[in-house]
This record gives structure tokens, C-alpha cells and sequence, in this order.
């Protein structure tokens, strides 16, 4: 069966340090790779989004990126994080680019910028 | 472009009575459509689809919910609340540009009151 990880599960990071969150997939092949953020008391906000190795798009302008250095594993990271990048973080994986595909959502990361 | 409405953004019952939330979607596509839970800091959980098979979709935890086309809605009941049924429950489309994204409604917080 598949299961998605993320860690770390809760994180509390000063103004203006770097950030690296990963998200790992393990028992299926080449999955789309998703991360969202949930801001308190908002909804599901798509940050990045890819299909395939070395793959990266990006649905908003932000000083977040993401990597993808291998098939079943998703770095969110940044070089300086602001306030405004506190929320809940998840990483999600689909078995294909149609829509008729559910995503799968790993436990999340806290992050709390202060 | 596809979109989600999910109406109130809480909803309140009382435990053993009928669990209504409601969701509105726009596409100029046949829809693939989804309805998750979230529980207090936890990733996301698959509660049912519909692809087109049938329009009364049937899920986990006595979850239901029907496609109706004329008027573009998919709301999620359930007969009898539990306290259990406490969280945030998302509907969702599945987008046409055959990246897989999803795109989700705002939520809707269920309260179950004993």
C-alpha cells in the first residue's frame, strides 16, 4: 500500500531563517507531488505542484520554491521566511495528471514563524 | 476555469440529526468531484468521489452524496451525526488541465452538539 510522510510535524522558526520541509511517498511510481497551506482559519491554498523529476511549477508568486530531487520525494523550502509564512503545510500525491484522480494528503507540518 | 462554492462556512447539528453541507461547482466539463474531512491537525481524508459512474456516491463513515447536473451541486449528507463527525469537510474538482490538481471550496466547519 502507499503511504505519504512528512516531517518534520511541527516547526518554530525565527523571522528571516531558512526553511526545508520534506515529503516523501512511498509504494507507487513517478506520483504528481502537490504542497499546500492552510493559513489559520483559511482554506487550502496550492503553493506547487509537479509531475515528474526536476518538474516544478508554481501557482503563486511567493518567496517559497520547491524541488524535486527524486521520484517520490517533494522539498518546500525557503532562504528567508516571513511572518506571513506561518500556517499548516501539506503535502499531497495523485497516480495521474486527469482530474478524475483523488489526492492523497500526508499528516501536515506546523509552522510557526515568529 | 472550474470552481467550488461550498455554502456556510459552519454548520451545526445535534447528535443523531441529519448532516447537510452543501457544494456548488462550476465546470464547462463533466465534473469529477470529492468531498474530504479534516480533522484538528491532520492532512487531508478521502471521504468519496463521483467519475460519472453513478450519481448517489456512497462513502466511508455513512457519508453519501448526490451529483445532481441541473443544479450543479454535490452536497454531502449523512442520516444520523456523531459526535465523531466534528470537523472540517472540503469539497473539491477535479481540474481539466490534465495536471491533476484539485480545486477545493473554503470548507465547512461541521459542530456536533451532544
Amino acid at each position: 500500500s502507499q503511504t505519504i510522510h512528512q516531517w518534520p510535524a511541527t516547526l518554530v522558526q525565527p523571522v528571516g531563517s531558512p526553511l526545508s520541509l520534506e515529503c516523501t511517498v512511498e509504494g507507487t511510481s513517478n506520483p504528481n507531488l502537490y504542497w499546500y497551506r492552510q493559513a489559520a482559519g483559511r482554506g487550502l491554498q496550492l503553493l506547487f505542484y509537479s509531475v515528474g523529476i526536476g518538474q516544478i511549477s508554481s501557482e503563486v508568486p511567493q518567496n517559497l520554491s520547491a524541488s524535486r530531487p527524486q521520484d517520490r520525494q517533494f522539498i518546500l523550502s525557503s532562504k528567508k521566511l516571513l511572518l506571513s509564512d506561518s500556517g499548516f503545510y501539506l503535502c499531497a500525491w495523485s497516480v495521474g495528471v486527469s482530474g478524475r484522480y483523488e489526492q492523497y494528503f500526508g499528516p501536515g507540518t506546523r509552522l510557526t514563524v515568529t | 476555469a472550474q470552481s467550488v462554492t461550498q455554502l456556510g462556512s459552519h454548520v451545526s447539528v445535534s447528535e443523531g440529526a441529519l448532516v447537510l453541507l452543501r457544494c456548488n461547482y462550476s465546470s464547462s466539463v463533466p465534473p469529477y468531484l470529492f468531498w474530504y474531512v479534516q480533522y484538528p491537525n491532520q492532512g487531508l481524508q478521502l471521504l468519496l468521489k463521483y467519475t460519472s459512474a453513478a450519481t448517489l456516491v456512497k462513502g466511508i463513515n455513512g457519508f453519501e452524496a448526490e451529483f445532481k447536473k441541473s443544479e450543479t451541486s454535490f452536497h454531502l449528507t449523512k442520516p444520523s451525526a456523531h459526535m465523531s463527525d466534528a470537523a472540517e469537510y472540503f469539497c473539491a474538482v477535479g481540474d481539466s488541465s490534465n495536471t491533476g490538481k484539485l480545486i477545493f471550496g473554503q470548507g465547512t466547519t461541521l459542530q456536533v452538539k451532544p
